[in-house]
């Protein structure tokens, strides 16, 4: 069975370094043509996109947050790990990791139950 | 950066309804690349559609989609009531994923 599962802090103060974890389970972060992203969504609203790690270890970022993150990957341990600087209260989120599978092109077919971080001092 | 703006915002529909939501891009977007997910309260979204038309696993058929171009829609042929929900569309480009704004289907 493939799961994601994240895990961090559940508060964090503005200017404070946000890092979560993703912990992969079901497939191997080895495995070509599948990729990792971190998403994340704002009390009552949409989802956005914000980094993404392919098999081949490139990376994507979501241009207006790109000087902001980071994304990487402990394979032996299965785990990719999102950071995010400079935390704001606008940052308030759930936050999720979802897997691309190549049988779904490039769209996300299994997805953690997500983690909310709220920014607040 | 692609946009992608959905409407209407809210369909208040009732079970058996058929349900028809679009998704309009800013500029043309592969169709390969377009996907559909559906968001209950609480829950992470689940994929729907992928590659504009292609059901995910364990989709019903009930749920459809189509489109080309700029322009993409998702129809729910008789809204069952586990339907309810939001749903979103989302492309992928440049290494970049956008998604809509959402789509709230609700029980009228």
């Amino acid at each position: 069975q493939v799961t994601l599962k994240e895990s961090g802090p559940v508060l964090v103060k503005p200017t404070e370094t946000l890092t979560l974890t993703c912990s992969v389970s079901g497939f191997s972060l080895n495995n070509p043509r599948m990729g990792v992203s971190w998403i994340r969504q704002p009390p009552g609203k949409a989802l956005e996109w914000l980094a993404h790690l392919f098999s081949n270890d490139e990376k994507a970022y979501s241009s207006s947050l790109e000087s902001r993150l980071t994304i990487s990957k402990d394979a032996s341990k299965s785990q990719v790990v999102l950071t995010m600087t400079n935390m704001d209260p606008v940052d308030t989120a759930t936050y999720y990791c979802t897997r691309s599978h190549p049988r779904a092109g490039v769209a996300f077919d299994i997805w953690g139950q997500g983690t909310m971080v709220t920014v607040s001092s | 950066e692609i946009v992608l703006t959905q409407s209407p915002g809210t369909l208040s529909l009732s079970p058996g309804e058929r349900a028809t939501l679009s998704c309009r891009a800013s500029q043309s977007v592969s169709s390969i690349y377009l996907a559909w997910y559906q968001q209950k309260p609480g829950q992470a979204p689940r994929l729907l559609i992928y590659g504009a038309s292609s059901r995910a696993t364990g989709i019903p058929d009930r749920f459809s989609g189509s489109g080309s171009g700029a322009d993409f829609t998702l129809t729910i042929s008789r809204l069952e009531p586990e339907d309810f929900a939001v749903y979103y569309c989302q492309q992928f480009e440049d290494s970049s994923w956008t998604f809509g704004q959402g789509t709230k289907v609700e029980i009228k």
